[in-house]
């Protein structure tokens, strides 16, 4: 079945350090994966994705996220994290459907806490 | 260029009501997809459209939902007899197919039902 994880309901970081949220995967055929930030009372805004091609992938908003196939993870990164960038975090894969890739299946979040 | 926009933003109900959610995708995207979060959960697949043809329902989606997309553009979600079990951010995301993976999501619909 398909899934993904992100084992870290929260992650801590001071102002100005660099910061890591975890996400790895399960999932059959091509490993398309995606980063999503949630503010509150808000929707997911699209931040990164890795379809194919170089492993790091940048995105907005400064971040990047590393894909690694063997260890099956796609971990996003900021080398210089702001307080600005607290918010809900979530990984997401491809969810098979009839057809082929369609929907996203997402992990439980993480909760980023950029401290001044 | 517009981002996807639901209304109402937020719904309170008695139980055993009836809601309806619209969805407005962005201009030209054929596809259009609903997700309910709950706390603390990431975002669950309901229900996807392409164009006008309701191609793919999750389990989730008991007798109780129904969606359309009539004319292809904007969506509506219709929950008969809420329950307190369907409080809920409902949330609707398009895509214009055509190599592009990402969705787009909307500012969600908050469902309370007392």
């Amino acid at each position: 079945a398909q899934s993904v994880a992100q084992p870290e309901d929260q992650v801590n970081v001071a102002e100005g350090n660099p910061l890591t949220v975890k996400c790895t995967y399960s999932v059959s055929g091509n490993p398309y994966l995606f980063w999503y930030v949630q503010y509150p009372n808000r929707g997911l805004q699209f931040l990164l994705k890795y379809i194919t091609g170089d492993n790091l992938v940048k995105g907005s908003y400064g971040f990047e996220a590393e894909f690694n196939k063997s260890q099956t993870s796609f971990h996003l990164k900021k080398p210089s994290a702001l307080v600005s960038d607290s918010a809900l975090y979530f990984c997401a894969g491809p969810g098979l459907m009839g057809g082929g890739y369609n929907k996203l299946i997402f992990g439980a979040g993480t909760r980023l806490a950029v401290h001044p | 260029d517009t981002g996807v926009s639901q209304d109402p933003r937020h719904k309170i109900t008695k139980r055993g009501q009836n809601v309806t959610f619209r969805c407005d995708p962005i201009s030209e995207h054929n596809r259009l997809y609903w997700y309910r979060q709950t706390l603390g959960q990431g975002p669950e697949f309901l229900t996807y459209f392409q164009n006008e043809a309701q191609l793919e329902k999750s389990r989730l989606l008991s007798d109780r939902f129904s969606a359309e997309r009539p004319k292809g553009s904007f969506s509506t979600l219709e929950i008969q007899r809420t329950e307190q079990g369907d409080s809920a951010m409902y949330l609707c995301a398009s895509n214009p197919g055509q190599g592009t993976y990402e969705q787009y999501f909307g500012p969600g619909t908050r469902l309370t039902v007392t």
